[in-house]
């Protein structure tokens, strides 16, 4: 079955640490995003890419970085910049951007010890 | 920015009985518009989407309702079931092809 495959589930991350959240899809999807997700808020857009080789930061992307070297991988990093780690990840892909339909992993839970 | 937000965020309904989730919009460029479903711990799940050339939209048990005049959309679940219950937002989708998602509403339903 196709789909996209994020990893770990639960993440645990001391303070000062980078920590490296994977996201993989069989969908042959040209475009995969990364959200970020808080209680009581809606999904929040940190990266995301077009096409392999190209990303494009969005609208809360200090403190994290991301790569596409492959079609169907899409890693999101938190660096130790990142403040507020602690949140529900999320990593969607689209056939191509201008086509909506959209469809998610089902997500990695940070927490900061 | 413009935003999408939510005028509930705590829906109780009886089973059987029907569920409405309202949602509003401000950017009245946003031409699709899309609900999704999401349970505790997993991904959004799709649910129904429509195009701002239409009112309505039927699915199975689900209808999307949306008014452009007061830049408004609804989903409506007929006969809800205890498995219906979850957090509900929807996205508004403009030029940019970027998503901008509402907070939720979570629909919480007693047998």
């Amino acid at each position: 079955d196709g789909g996209i495959t994020q990893s770990p589930k639960y993440l645990f991350r001391k303070e000062g640490q980078n920590v490296t959240l994977s996201c993989e899809q069989n969908l042959n999807h040209d475009a995969m995003y990364w959200y970020r997700q808080d209680p009581g808020q809606g999904l929040r857009l940190i990266y995301y890419s077009q096409i392999v080789n190209d990303f494009q930061k969005g609208d809360i992307a200090e403190g994290y970085s991301v790569s596409r070297e492959k079609k169907e991988s899409f890693p999101l990093t938190v660096t130790s910049a990142q403040k507020n780690p602690t949140a529900f990840y999320l990593c969607a892909s689209t056939v191509k951007m201008e086509l909506y339909g959209y469809t998610f992993g089902s997500g990695t839970r940070l927490t900061v010890v | 920015g413009e935003s999408v937000g939510l005028h509930l965020p705590t829906l109780s309904v009886q089973e059987g009985d029907n569920s409405i989730i309202n949602c509003a919009y401000s950017n009245s460029a946003s031409d699709y518009f899309i609900w999704y479903k999401q349970e505790s711990g997993k991904g959004p799940q799709f649910i129904i989407d429509i195009r701002s050339n239409m009112d309505k939209r039927q699915g199975q048990r689900v209808t999307v309702l949306l008014n452009k005049t007061v830049k408004h959309l609804s989903l409506q679940i007929a006969a809800t079931q205890p498995g219906d219950s979850a957090v509900y937002f929807c996205a508004e989708i403009g030029g940019s092809y970027i998503p901008t998602f509402g907070r939720g509403t979570s629909l919480i339903v007693h047998p």
